[in-house]
């Protein structure tokens, strides 16, 4: 199993500011994936995280508004950018595990106001 | 593409009474299904997978490839199922895994 530490766990922004979410597991992983979760909604793939590469970004989703870094094999961050309400969301971190079961940080609940 | 359908956003069963979690998918290959949980103030946790063929916590799913669906059965209901229940489908060689909507199950007591 992976353990995944997500932070911060909540936060409260202002419009047109940003903010980066890091990601922690407890292993090695070569893809850490960044999903959305709107109120009500399911679960949406930002982007993969690839070490040593650009993040993949899925159909909607792009570098400048979500800038992702992954300087190693067990850390990551999104960053949401220019932030506006509509931004407001939970934001998920996960990984695969080596049965191919998804794992989950506790996700981070944002509001931007 | 692939897309993961579960037609209710809430399911409320008695206490002792059988469950069924519906979900749909669509893929022209191979799937690999699974069944995740969220309980309340809980993270997202897997509860069981196609092919390990496993009852955890009562519940089992069968993969059905003619009607193209993974339902999540329980006989008998108890308080503690109360979850949001996610059906998911990962395709074979890549890793991204696509979540239906959500299943809200509520057991009353």
């Amino acid at each position: 199993s992976a353990v995944i530490s997500q932070k911060p766990s909540r936060d409260i922004c202002q419009r047109g500011t940003s903010l980066t979410i890091q990601c922690q597991v407890d292993s090695q992983v070569t893809m850490m994936f960044w999903y959305r979760q709107q109120p009500g909604q399911s679960l949406t793939l930002i982007a993969t995280a690839n070490q040593g590469s650009e993040a993949t970004y899925e159909s909607g989703f792009v570098i400048d508004k979500f800038p992702i870094s992954r300087p190693n094999l067990t850390f990551s961050t999104l960053t949401v950018s220019n932030m506006s309400p509509e931004d407001s969301s939970i934001y998920l971190c996960s990984v695969i595990g080596l049965r191919t079961e998804a794992f989950f940080g506790q996700g981070t609940r944002l509001t931007v106001v | 593409a692939q897309r993961v359908t579960q037609p209710e956003k809430l399911l409320s069963v008695f206490k002792g009474a059988p469950v069924e979690l519906k979900c749909n998918y669509s893929y022209s290959g191979s799937p690999e299904l699974f069944w995740y949980v969220q309980y309340s103030r809980q993270r997202l946790q897997l509860l069981l997978r196609h092919i390990s063929r496993e009852s955890i916590k009562g519940f089992t799913a069968d993969l059905n490839k003619g009607e193209t669906s993974f339902h999540l059965k329980k006989p008998f209901a108890q308080e503690e199922d109360s979850a949001m229940y996610y059906c998911a489908l990962r395709t074979g060689g890549y890793q991204k895994v696509t979540f239906g909507t959500g299943t809200k199950l509520q057991v009353i007591p």
